[in-house]
């Protein structure tokens, strides 16, 4: 079945360091690819999207490439913020699948410290 | 404006209680879902409805009892929980079949003693 294989975290770095949360999937087709976050105590926000190979998503500073060939989505950004500290989810969704819901990765709890 | 909304976002029950968790949008999307998320894990899914029909139900317990009025609103009954349905309850919609991106409303923390 399909799958999403997120880094462990959790990840800790200095303010204004690089970011990079790998993400790789498995899946028959060509998923729609997804990052969602979850700051402390709230629901789920999409952060970005990409829905076919090659595809950048982007937001707030965070982009994440769709790479077909590596089955990969990594999240980047190139200068954390305290207010970043989150946890960051991985997900895909299966397209022209019927009713297929979001898979999820495990997550990856990031803290940005000042 | 991408809002879902949810109540309460605090509900603390015995386990002889029922009540009800509720989710409402308003962005006609007509796909809705409830998902239990534990500390530390991914939402798991529980329930979908899809076009008000319920399409998918992951062998959830029959303490759970999800109800879709109308295309804006979605419920969750909840009756004689256990200590371990303990979570927080997430609700979610997109915008057509299941296979778009999902909103997340934020939460009803859930608390059986």
């Amino acid at each position: 079945g399909d799958s999403v294989t997120q880094m462990e975290g959790p990840v800790t770095l200095s303010e204004e360091a690089f970011l990079t949360i790998n993400c790789t999937y498995t899946a028959t087709g060509y998923p729609s690819l997804f990052w969602y976050v979850q700051y402390p105590g709230e629901g789920l926000q999409l952060l970005l999207k990409a829905t076919k190979a090659d595809d950048k998503g982007s937001n707030k500073g965070f982009e994440a490439t769709y790479r077909k060939e590596t089955t990969s989505f990594h999240l980047e950004k190139g200068s954390v913020q305290v207010s970043d500290s989150a946890v960051y989810f991985c997900a895909l969704t299966p397209r022209n699948s019927g009713n297929t819901p979001l898979v999820f990765g495990k997550g990856t709890r990031l803290s940005v410290i000042a | 404006d991408t809002e879902v909304t949810q109540t309460p976002k605090h509900l603390v029950m015995g386990m002889t209680n029922k009540k009800s968790l509720k989710c409402e949008q308003h962005m006609g999307h007509r796909a809705m879902y409830w998902y239990k998320q534990k500390a530390k894990k991914p939402p798991e899914l529980m329930f979908v409805y899809s076009y008000e029909k319920l399409s998918i139900n992951e062998s959830v317990p029959s303490r759970f009892s999800p109800e879709c009025p109308n295309s804006s609103l979605l419920n969750l009954h909840l009756h004689a929980l256990q200590p371990e349905d303990s979570a927080l309850y997430l609700c979610a919609s997109s915008l057509g079949g299941v296979s778009y991106e999902q909103y997340f409303g934020p939460g009803t923390r859930l608390t059986v003693t």
